[in-house]
């Protein structure tokens, strides 16, 4: 079975810093991806950047990227230059290959400060 | 506009009704997938379908059904409705088994009083 863990309930950060939020994870399978979502207050969910288990380079969209360590089973998600857009709900998912199930953290709601 | 679309947006029902929730994925997408999030629970896999079969089925309770018709639209029937099964109801779609996850509806608020 695979778990997500996201230790970080709440965060409140300054505009125009960069902020991290953690994501740990568990599974016995090698062949995975990772994902982390964004929920806005208006509830839907926004795909923002993807890992493979097998990807050499962390991945990087625009303003955010994944700080991917394997051997720690990290996939933290990097937003530099934070905006008063950003602040909304953010879920670390996975999914295992061979099985289309994506497994959610119960999020951290980031709040970003003007 | 994600493309995938769920109606109705809220519903609002008592203990013991039956509702259903539809969604119609985006274009060319064949994969439909349920996901319920609730206060205690988050976000848990319901089931999914593939092409009109079930492909798929998670955290799903036997009061809780779903479909998928020719037209890839689906429907989730939930039925003997408890307080409890009041949560954000996701419909997701994809082409198929995908490495970049999928795209998600705007969800059904769905409320039992």
């Amino acid at each position: 079975a695979q778990k997500i863990t996201q230790t970080q309930p709440g965060m409140f950060v300054q505009e125009k810093e960069a902020v991290t939020l953690d994501c740990t994870y568990d599974t016995s399978d090698q062949s995975y991806g990772l994902f982390w979502y964004k929920q806005p207050s208006s509830g839907e969910m926004i795909f923002l950047i993807y890992q493979g288990s097998y990807d050499e380079q962390n991945a990087t969209e625009g303003r955010y990227s994944l700080n991917f360590q394997k051997a720690r089973k990290s996939a933290n998600l990097v937003i530099s230059a934070s905006q008063l857009g950003d602040s909304a709900m953010y879920f670390c998912a996975m999914r295992v290959f061979g099985n289309e199930k994506l497994t959610f953290g119960t999020g951290t709601r980031l709040t970003i400060i003007p | 506009d994600s493309g995938v679309t769920q109606t109705p947006k809220h519903l609002i029902t008592a203990t013991g009704q039956r509702v259903t929730l539809r969604c119609s994925p985006r274009s060319g997408d064949l994969s439909v997938y349920w996901y319920q999030q609730s206060l205690d629970q988050g976000l848990q896999f319901l089931i999914q379908y593939y092409n009109g079969e079930e492909r798929a089925k998670g955290n799903i309770l036997e009061r809780f059904s779903a479909q998928q018709f020719p037209d890839l639209h689906s429907e989730l029937n939930l039925s003997s409705l408890e307080l409890g099964d009041s949560a954000l109801y996701f419909c997701a779609s994809s082409v198929s088994v995908s490495n970049y996850g999928y795209t998600f509806g705007s969800g059904t608020r769905l409320t039992v009083v």
